[in-house]
């Protein structure tokens, strides 16, 4: 079963509009990942949280990771077309090596 | 980071029928996984796959179903058996890198007819 939710389920943004995804998860984690999957392809790797860190940073994309409300959120700030793809967040849990998806969210940004 | 990849890329196959797909890793890799994506839906762990022991199932997945190898620390195989068309899905390994970081495969995209 999957171990968390995404919101929203999809998003629709204008280019230069900035787009926030929020993943909330059960259990404790070791940490957290956030992934893009074009449509039909292979996930690229976006960014990786540990349980002991509260904010990432990697160029446009902004991760927060809050432990006490099992939750995350990933900022990309002044999005471009290109950013079209569903967005997912994955939670390695603690005590075991396996990493659980969440639902996921559809972001398409217009040009 | 690994480079992953996998074979076939794409199939089409009849019911009733076995796929074995492949997973190829440019460097040695402890942790390796197989992931099924149902159309439109998000990645279901199936199972981990051991070198030199058997896999690990998650609940739902069973061997006889979805046997697993792990001949060495760069190689695995999933069979996908008795074929249908339920499991039209992409079907995606992954490695697990030892700053934690998870790569995946470009994916293998079945449809059973």
């Amino acid at each position: 079963s999957q171990q968390g939710e995404e919101d929203p389920q999809a998003l629709s943004i204008q280019e230069g509009e900035n787009a926030t995804m929020n993943c909330s998860y059960k259990t404790s984690i070791n940490n957290l990942q956030w992934y893009r999957q074009n449509s039909g392809r292979g996930l690229v790797h976006l960014i990786l949280i540990r349980s002991n860190e509260r904010e990432k940073h990697s160029g446009r994309l902004r991760v927060t990771l809050d432990t006490s409300k099992k939750s995350s959120s990933l900022l990309i700030t002044a999005s471009r077309a290109a950013d079209t793809a569903s967005y997912f967040c994955a939670t390695e849990v603690t005590g075991g090596f396996k990493t659980i998806f969440g639902a996921g969210t559809r972001l398409f940004v217009k040009a | 980071s690994a480079v992953i990849s996998q074979k076939p890329s794409r199939d089409i196959c009849q019911r009733g029928t076995s796929l074995t797909i492949q997973c190829q890793v440019d460097s040695q890799v402890t942790m390796m996984f197989w992931y099924r994506q149902q159309p439109g839906q998000s990645l279901t762990l199936i199972a981990t796959a051991n070198q030199g022991s058997e896999a690990t199932y998650e609940s739902g997945f069973v061997i006889d179903k979805f046997p697993i190898s792990r001949p060495n620390l760069t190689f695995s195989t999933l069979t996908v058996s008795n074929m249908s068309p339920e499991d039209s899905s992409i079907y995606l390994c992954s490695v697990e890198e030892k700053t934690d970081t998870q790569y995946f495969g470009p994916g293998t995209r079945l449809t059973v007819l």
